[in-house]
């Protein structure tokens, strides 16, 4: 049984580029949620979704961050005309409907770079 | 709101020797609470939880109660070993029904030989 499977690991982009990051939940999961790791921070939660839902996007910066939950593939966290202060590790977790409780699992992140 | 206050790093300390790293927080209702690991360059992992009042969480040799009372979740290790060398975060999960994490800062731990 895969893990949460993030990628790409490493992702460099220049300033006012487009950054796609791809997240596969473990199988039989139906939550995902994206949190940002700041350097020297603690992870922020940025967005929860369901296939083809957003149920709570109380973290996203109200501009350039979009993000889905396909029927079909993985979720897509998207950030439009990166700045340097997008510099950070994203990371993804999922975890199995009705898990209250229970905890959710986390993929090994992505690393943004803006140059 | 709910929030999770550790301590600050880092913490230095000497193979064998005992590790305490502090967790309060602040919640409304009676969430769970979560010790993650991250290693250097990897994701984070679950260490342990624990879902109610004064449950026990424990793995590897590291234990945490939860403390409704003081509201806390210390971690403990009786004997640390240099490949506990990582960063920890305290966290707690929302009341409302999903898995929105609240984390801490983290705090590092360095272990020498």
């Amino acid at each position: 049984n895969a893990g949460v499977m993030q990628n790409p690991r490493h992702l460099v982009r220049r300033r006012g580029q487009e950054a796609r990051l791809r997240c596969s939940p473990m199988k039989g999961h139906s939550h995902v949620y994206w949190y940002r790791q700041l350097p020297e921070e603690g992870l922020k939660f940025m967005v929860y979704l369901q296939k083809e839902n957003i149920i709570d996007e109380s973290g996203m910066p109200k501009e350039r961050f979009s993000a889905e939950f396909p029927k079909e593939g993985p979720s897509i966290l998207r950030i439009q005309q990166v700045v340097r202060g997008d510099s950070a590790a994203y990371f993804c977790a999922s975890s199995p409907p009705n898990s209250l409780g229970t905890e959710a699992f986390f993929g090994q992140g992505t690393r943004l770079t803006v140059v | 709101g709910n929030s999770v206050t550790q301590m600050e790093g880092p913490v230095t300390l000497s193979e064998e020797a005992f590790l305490t790293i502090n967790c309060t927080y602040t919640a409304t209702g009676y969430p769970s609470l979560f010790w993650y690991v991250q290693y250097p360059g990897e994701g984070l992992q679950l260490l342990l939880k624990a879902t109610k009042a004064d449950d026990k969480g424990s793995n590897k040799g590291f234990e945490a109660t939860y403390r409704k009372e003081t509201t806390s979740f210390h971690l403990e290790k009786g004997s640390v070993q240099v490949s506990d060398s990582a960063v920890y975060f305290c966290a707690l999960s929302d009341t409302t029904g999903f898995q929105k994490l609240v984390f801490g800062t983290g705090t590092r731990l360095l272990v020498s030989p």
